[in-house]
């Protein structure tokens, strides 16, 4: 059980267009999900947290406009990528929780690698 | 500001040899502390979660200890193989605003070699 799937696993795409990710709970709803961004070598940091049906809350650093969040119902949550550029190449990784605000236990998904050219 | 600092930062041992991961972290106000595994390219492994109010959890040969006191957490891997090489994550979930959120430490990078 607890299982996250995201989709595309990979991307490849040209400097200014969107892509969007999708990260959906298969066995459980929702409550919260996450998104963290992982740079090679470097640990995850996140980058916002969204409740079903809410907007989602970003961390300090992290454009809203430039990284849309859709959690538009408990088992999926979408990011979009808007504009992007090389430096947004990262592995994009989303987690999914039960509970709010992920009080306990968070199940992630097995990321997705962007690669913007 | 939370932060998680992970040590060692790697760590290359033989085969059947134990061995201790370290995490420490700076506010003490956390609800849950875990580790995670992460092999190359993939998304993460939860491997224990211990809450706040809990010293240690077991599972397997993995053992994760909890002094939340001292800011301190230890991942003791038993009797290593091979199949053990991977990042190794620890992160805490932290109380009042920033409930629910994980704050990662930068990870130890285990081998394990034949």
């Amino acid at each position: 059980g607890a299982v996250v799937s995201q989709h595309p696993s990979w991307v490849i795409c040209k400097s200014g267009t969107s892509v969007k990710i999708e990260c959906r709970s298969l066995d459980f709803q929702a409550t919260t999900m996450f998104w963290y961004r992982q740079f090679p070598k470097q640990s995850l940091m996140l980058m916002a947290t969204s409740n079903e049906g809410s907007k989602a809350t970003y961390e300090q650093g992290v454009e809203k406009d430039k990284f849309l969040i859709n959690h538009a119902s408990l088992t999926l949550s979408t990011l979009t990528v808007t504009s992007a550029h090389p430096e947004d190449s990262s592995f994009y990784i989303c987690s999914a929780s039960p509970t709010l605000a992920g009080a306990y236990e968070q199940y992630f998904g097995p990321g997705t690698r962007l690669t913007v050219t | 500001k939370q932060e998680v600092t992970q040590i060692p930062a790697a760590l290359s041992v033989p085969e059947g040899e134990n061995l201790v991961l370290n995490c420490s972290f700076t506010d003490s106000a956390i609800y849950n502390l875990q580790w995670f595994r992460q092999d190359p390219g993939k998304g993460l492994t939860s491997l224990l979660l211990i809450q706040s109010s809990q010293r240690e959890q077991t599972s397997g040969r993995l053992n994760a200890s909890l002094d939340k006191s001292s800011g301190r957490s230890t991942l003791y891997i038993a009797a290593s193989q091979p199949g053990d090489s991977a990042t190794y994550l620890c992160a805490v979930s932290g109380g009042g605003t920033s409930y629910g959120k994980l704050t990662f430490g930068q990870g130890t990078i285990l081998t394990v070699h034949p």
